[in-house]
């Protein structure tokens, strides 16, 4: 498995505001996943992060809102930009430790970070 | 389109009792399923399963896989109060995992 931390644990925003999720794991991993949960609700995928190249993105989310950085295979992050109260939630980083995805990949657990929790007035 | 039903969506019990539950899906290139415990924010890896039959076990929690039924089931037993939680299922396809709204578990003493 990965230790996966994520910072800041959680955050109170202003309205209009943004705010930049890190993720960092303690070893190489090919894959790495931004979710959303929203209260209530189960896990949202926002966005895979591409190491050296943009994010993909999954529908309803852009890269506008949600810019994203992956510059080793280490690290990214997660920007919320222009915040409303919609955008409270929790937002969780995950890791797959994968050397090709969907061949023999896909076969190894996903792991979570310890997630941000974020509201915003 | 790609999909994960969990069933119940929750769940009240007596500590002691034996829960069972429900994950089935429709997913294209279906790679593996798992089960998560979330507690308050991270969910933690429990199972994961890609063969059907194999029951896996992991101390009073075991989960098996019906491919041919595209279902898995997540069985406790004994029950305690600290297995109160959010239980996921989450189906890895070609390209991503698909979750479930997850089954509220709740154990009371």
């Amino acid at each position: 498995s990965a230790v996966i931390s994520q910072k800041p644990s959680r955050d109170i925003c202003q309205r209009g505001t943004s705010l930049t999720i890190q993720c960092q794991v303690d070893s190489q991993v090919t894959m790495m996943f931004w979710y959303r949960q929203q209260p209530g609700q189960s896990l949202t995928l926002i966005a895979t992060a591409n190491q050296g190249s943009e994010a993909t993105y999954e529908s309803g989310f852009v890269i506008d809102k949600f810019p994203i950085s992956r510059p080793n295979l280490t690290f990214s992050t997660l920007t919320v930009s222009n915040m409303s109260p919609e955008d409270s939630s929790i937002y969780l980083c995950s890791v797959v430790h994968t050397r090709v995805w969907g061949l023999a990949g896909n076969q190894e657990p996903q792991y979570f970070g310890p997630g941000t929790r974020l509201l915003v007035l | 389109e790609d999909k994960v039903v969990q069933s119940p969506l929750s769940l009240v019990v007596h500590e002691g009792d034996t829960v069972t539950l429900n994950c089935s899906y429709e997913v294209t290139n279906f790679r593996s399923l798992l089960w998560y415990k979330q507690e308050k924010k991270a969910p933690t890896f429990l199972f994961m399963l890609t063969s059907s039959g194999i029951e896996k076990k992991s101390g009073r929690l075991s989960s098996i896989l019906d491919k041919k039924e595209l279902f898995s089931i997540l069985n406790i037993t004994a029950t305690q109060t600290g297995d109160s939680a959010i239980y996921l299922c989450a189906v890895g396809g070609e390209n991503q995992f698909y979750f479930g709204t997850g089954t509220s578990l709740t154990v009371i003493p």
